[in-house]
């Protein structure tokens, strides 16, 4: 699987944007870009995922780079219930990797009030 | 509608014994699958199971066993527990196979202390 690299911690004001890099410097020509977040003694839930374009939700936003080696996570106004820890997964569209979530340390982010 | 729920929500065992976790997929899903999480570290795969089928396995010894039933709840067996099982057990349910990038919805997970 392509490996991800993330920073080990952020931090963050209520209200303010935060945004979470990942770098993906192997990644191939399909593998999709997911995001996941895991609140305190909770399982990890689904954020938003991409495969080129820049991607929006409800939740958060998804900036890839053009070359795709990065992307960038960004909650356009942090809040106490985004504390968490945010990770970025490459999920390959098939052959062996099935349902298989390769989890790396993730970040995990601080909001202060 | 429910969500995924896993049974039970903590458990204590000692060496050597055996335990069996339960997983009840959101309804529609047939694909399950089983996450292993140390304290400290993400999610480490385990099983995938779809429409009763074993489809992907990680990198854990043959003590680690599952299985889905036809109604695709699906059962995480582990034997011969050692102190490093301790862990929180996620399962994850999705609608379909990999082929596409479809969603992952986590239960809450058992957590497992092994004395």
């Amino acid at each position: 699987d392509a490996k991800t690299t993330q920073p080990n911690s952020m931090e963050s004001n209520e209200e303010e944007p935060v945004h979470l890099p990942c770098n993906h410097s192997t990644i191939s020509g399909t593998d999709y870009i997911h995001w996941y977040r895991q609140l305190p003694s909770q399982g990890p839930e689904y954020v938003i995922h991409g495969l080129t374009s820049n991607v929006n939700n409800r939740m958060a936003s998804l900036a890839i780079a053009e070359d795709r080696k990065s992307s960038t996570l960004i909650l356009h106004r942090a809040t106490l219930r985004d504390a968490a820890v945010y990770y970025c997964i490459l999920r390959g569209a098939g052959g062996t990797s099935y349902g298989k979530l390769t989890f790396g340390q993730g970040t995990i982010l601080t909001v202060h009030p | 509608d429910a969500g995924v729920t896993q049974s039970p929500t903590h458990l204590i065992k000692t060496r050597g014994q055996h335990v069996t976790l339960r997983c009840s997929p959101i309804s529609g899903h047939k694909s399950v699958s089983w996450y292993q999480q140390v304290l400290g570290q993400g999610p480490q795969f385990i099983f995938q199971y779809y429409e009763k089928e074993e489809r992907g396995r990680g990198n854990f010894p043959d003590r680690f066993s599952a299985r889905q039933f036809p109604n695709y709840s699906s059962e995480l067996n582990v034997n011969a527990l050692l102190l490093g099982d301790s862990a929180l057990y996620l399962c994850a349910s999705s609608s379909v196979l990999a082929g596409s990038p479809e969603t992952q919805y986590f239960g809450p997970g058992t957590r497992l202390l092994v004395l």
